[in-house]
């Protein structure tokens, strides 16, 4: 089945700086890669998402980039907020078959030091 | 607030109990997916229910067991409770079977097992 790998577990950085967090995926057959944010008890939150026939994708501050040869993904922060203080995890599943769970990497803390 | 409700919040109980924890997904939303988050583990995988049937399991135990309900809500039923069961479970709910759909979390249940 499949295996999500993410790193690093822990990243800090000064407000301001960009935030880099790596994952890798096993299944070829993955083509959907969705990152959540999850703030101290509560819910993960959907904050951005990539399909296997796109390379990048931006929404304001953040951004994802796929690269499906190398079976990896990643999410980069820009502008890095005291805010964005958080774990992050990333995600695969597939789109086909009569099942879509999600695969979880095991997280990223991130703390932004003001 | 995603759209999506758990009940209870909390809930505290002994070793060897039963408890059931319940998820009302999105309207529309056709499938409902649990997923079980231990003390600095990741989000795990337990089970996938779509239009009242199982779609797919993960690392679910036999001592836990799920089904949906025709108005499509869920319940979670977790048997003989030890104490590595204590954790957040949350259920997540999207339109579809398939993957490569959002997922919409639910705010969770934190079970203590004592």
């Amino acid at each position: 089945g499949e295996n999500v790998e993410q790193h690093p577990s822990t990243l800090s950085v000064q407000e301001g700086d960009s935030a880099v967090i790596k994952c890798t995926y096993s299944d070829s057959a993955s083509n959907y890669f969705p990152w959540y944010k999850q703030e101290l008890g509560k819910r993960p939150q959907l904050i951005i998402d990539i399909r296997s026939n796109v390379g990048e994708k931006k929404d304001q501050r953040i951004a994802v980039t796929l690269n499906k040869t190398a079976k990896h993904f990643s999410l980069h922060i820009t502008e890095t907020q005291p805010e964005d203080s958080a774990v992050y995890f990333c995600a695969a599943s597939t789109n086909g078959g009569s099942q879509g769970n999600l695969i979880f990497g095991k997280g990223t803390k991130l703390s932004v030091k003001p | 607030d995603s759209g999506v409700t758990q009940t209870p919040k909390h809930l505290i109980t002994a070793t060897g109990q039963r408890v059931t924890l319940r998820c009302s997904p999105r309207s529309g939303d056709l499938s409902v997916y649990w997923y079980q988050q231990s003390l600095d583990q990741g989000l795990q995988f337990l089970i996938q229910y779509y239009n009242g049937e199982e779609r797919a399991k993960g690392n679910i135990l036999e001592r836990f067991s799920a089904q949906q309900f025709p108005d499509l809500h869920s319940e979670l039923n977790l048997s003989s409770l030890e104490l590595g069961d204590s954790a957040l479970y949350f259920c997540a709910s999207s339109p579809q079977q398939r993957g490569g759909h959002t997922q919409y979390f639910g705010p969770g249940t934190r079970l203590t097992v004592l």
